[in-house]
């Protein structure tokens, strides 16, 4: 299994809406991403989850929060968006120490109305 | 910081041409990696192929591989004999060394869209 799951694969929510995104793989990996994707931009990484704990944050407003349960699982709770928070959130994972492959979902692309 | 760029917004050839992607890089660092993905229309990134900056050998994988001059900073891509699945958005991406505790970080660029023509 060399897969990144996530879910929903779209999400429309409104600007006073609380809701999060999941993001699973079993591939026994220890560090999971958050990235930011624009249309006809590149990504933009948000937070690193190393080893179940927050490792990187790049300077992301608070009403993005993420949570890493466990080894597998990452989420990103959503709270008071703003219509340009509206992009394609792609989370991925790689094995951890001295890896350099990283393994991406297809994304969920979020609209805020 | 480091910064990628790619040059060339989009690109389009006929099926089974060969086609080359630019990218140059600026860094301080000596130890890093290149790497090129591709995204597709069905938005996953997927990884075309790594180079290691120590290595001075240009990588391969089957129909892809890379030109690698360090000293000029460039690092670009070759796809021979182009498939209609070849179609996608690639993204030329650094990442220095080491890799602390686990957790990578990709600078990409800002992509290149190739079409493929059948």
């Amino acid at each position: 299994d060399t897969e990144v799951t996530q879910t929903p694969k779209h999400l429309v929510m409104g600007m006073t809406n609380k809701k999060s995104l999941k993001c699973e793989q079993h591939m026994g990996h220890r560090a999971m991403y958050w990235y930011k994707q624009k249309a006809k931009k590149p990504p933009e990484l948000m937070f690193v989850y190393s080893y179940e704990k927050l490792s990187i944050n790049e300077s992301v407003p608070s009403r993005f929060s993420p949570e890493c349960p466990n080894s597998s699982l990452l989420n990103l709770h959503l709270h008071a968006l703003q219509p340009e928070d509206s992009a394609l959130y792609l989370c991925a994972s790689s094995q951890g120490q001295g890896a350099t492959e990283a393994f991406f979902g297809q994304g969920t692309r979020l609209t805020v109305v | 910081a480091q910064t990628v760029t790619q040059s060339q917004p989009e690109m389009s050839v006929q099926e089974a041409e060969t086609v080359t992607l630019s990218c140059t890089y600026d860094t301080s660092e000596s130890n890093y990696y290149l790497f090129w993905y591709k995204q597709p229309p069905s938005r996953q990134m997927i990884l075309v192929i790594r180079q290691e900056a120590y290595k001075q050998q240009n990588a391969t994988e089957n129909r892809f591989s890379v030109n690698f001059q360090k000293a000029a900073k460039s690092f670009s891509l070759k796809i021979s004999d182009s498939q209609l699945g070849d179609t996608a958005m690639y993204f030329c991406a650094f990442m220095k060394l080491p890799i602390i505790q686990g957790a990578q970080k990709l600078v990409f660029g800002q992509g290149t869209r190739l079409t493929i023509n059948p």
